[in-house]
């Protein structure tokens, strides 16, 4: 069993809804929380940050960390066609330096 | 420049060869890591340089692959004797400090052949 569990989709979704993207994890020493988009032929841009549990709220990008259920979730608002990318969930036990991801699950916002 | 840049962007290489990859973090980044991307699963850590530390070289597979870095510029993954299951891309990211790497390079797409 992986670490990290992540649905690969493709998940496709018409402008405007509201996408809500998950992962699973097994370690319960994880407590760093991270959600990278990756763009075709691009390396991954961070997007949200959070420690813990709790709620993190970036514009359209809402960021929910479940520890006790071991299960987070990252929402995306008004979905535009722009957000058509790869999400790549990805954590740690120890801050930053080594990150364990998940496999990323595809989204298309379609128009 | 304005991001990290990483060459060379693709890479073919003969089963047996060396490669050298190379990364240019963005200036004033302390941190700089190495993941690998293989194809249908997550980023894997390989390597981590800061500044005036140690590396945390815990991620390298075997010791064919082994990286360097002086200083705060340019670090290079190297791998020996390359095999088909090395076949990836190569991420570099850098960051301030010790922390979150926000900002990765494009990657080096190595194919072994």
């Amino acid at each position: 069993q992986k670490e990290v569990e992540q649905d690969p989709g493709p998940l496709s979704v018409p402008e405007g809804a509201i996408v809500s993207l998950n992962c699973t994890y097994s370690n319960s020493a994880f407590q760093y929380f991270m959600w990278y988009r990756q763009y075709s032929r691009k390396g991954p841009e961070l997007l949200m940050y959070t420690y813990s549990s709790g709620n993190k709220e970036d514009g359209r990008f809402t960021a929910q960390v479940d520890k006790s259920s071991k299960y987070i979730s990252l929402f995306i608002r008004d979905s535009q066609p722009s957000d058509s990318a790869t999400y790549l969930c990805a954590m740690s036990a120890g801050g930053g330096n080594k990150l364990t991801f998940g496999t990323g699950t595809q989204l298309k916002v379609e128009l | 420049g304005a991001g990290v840049s990483q060459s060379p962007s693709n890479k073919v290489t003969e089963k047996g060869k060396d490669v050298e990859l190379r990364c240019d973090p963005i200036s004033g980044h302390t941190a700089l890591y190495w993941y690998r991307q293989r194809l249908g699963q997550g980023l894997e850590f390989l390597i981590y340089f800061q500044v005036n530390s140690a590396p945390d070289k815990s991620g390298l597979p075997s010791d064919r692959f082994s990286a360097e870095r002086t200083g705060e510029s340019v670090s290079t993954l190297t791998i020996q004797r390359t095999q088909q299951e090395d076949s990836a891309v190569y991420l570099c990211a850098s960051s301030l400090d010790y922390g979150t790497p926000a900002f990765f390079g494009q990657g080096t797409r190595l194919t072994v052949v």
